[in-house]
């Protein structure tokens, strides 16, 4: 079955720099790979997903890239505040399977 | 629209004792799961369901067992519980196909003493 790898767990950064996290998966079939953000005590909620037939989307502050040949994808936030301090998780699944998640990385935005 | 509904949030659970946690969803979605969240393990499946009357295992299915008799509903019932079955329970729902967004319940805090 797939396997998803998350790194790094844990990561710190100034207000205002930018973070990266990034996760490779196993299976060369996955096709959805989402992001999620839980803050301290409430649920996991997506923040952006991308399909294999995209390389990079973006949001506002928050960008997601996928290589498909390297079977790796990366979260990349922008001019980071205090409010994107949370546990993100990486998921990849493909059609007709749950969403295997990552074990997480916790960042913190240090004022 | 309440999305996805967990019951309880909060139990505590003597070693042996069984419960069940109730999951319902009111955006007619076709798939359900039940994930537990551990530290430092992430979101891990323990089953799913593709549909009524349907259920699958998932990574860690062992102690646990499921039942989707209604489309809305999905519950996970603990047996025998046990003190690995200390954990944040996630249920979630998502449209058919499964690789799409995953919409999550609040979490159920289970503590087995």
């Amino acid at each position: 079955g797939e396997n998803v790898e998350q790194h790094p767990s844990t990561l710190s950064v100034q207000e205002g720099d930018s973070a990266v996290i990034k996760c490779t998966y196993s299976d060369s079939a996955s096709n959805y790979f989402p992001w999620y953000k839980q803050e301290l005590g409430k649920r996991p909620q997506l923040i952006i997903d991308i399909r294999s037939n995209v390389g990079e989307k973006k949001d506002q502050r928050i960008a997601v890239t996928l290589n498909k040949t390297a079977k790796h994808f990366s979260l990349h936030i922008t001019e980071t505040q205090p409010e994107d301090s949370a546990v993100y998780f990486c998921a990849a699944s493909m059609r007709n399977t749950p969403l295997v998640f990552g074990k997480g990385t916790r960042l913190s935005v240090i004022a | 629209n309440a999305g996805v509904t967990q019951t309880p949030k909060f139990r505590v659970l003597k070693t042996g004792q069984s419960m069940t946690l109730l999951c319902a969803q009111d955006m007619n979605h076709e798939y359900m799961y039940w994930y537990r969240q551990d530290p430092g393990m992430g979101l891990r499946l323990i089953h799913y369901s593709v549909g009524e009357g349907t259920t699958a295992k998932g990574e860690v299915p062992d102690g646990y067992n499921v039942s989707r008799l209604k489309k809305q509903n999905f519950l996970l019932g603990l047996e025998s519980a046990a003190p690995s079955q200390t954990s944040v329970y996630f249920c979630a729902s998502s449209q058919p196909g499964g690789n799409t967004e995953a919409f999550f319940g609040q979490g159920t805090r289970l503590t087995v003493v």
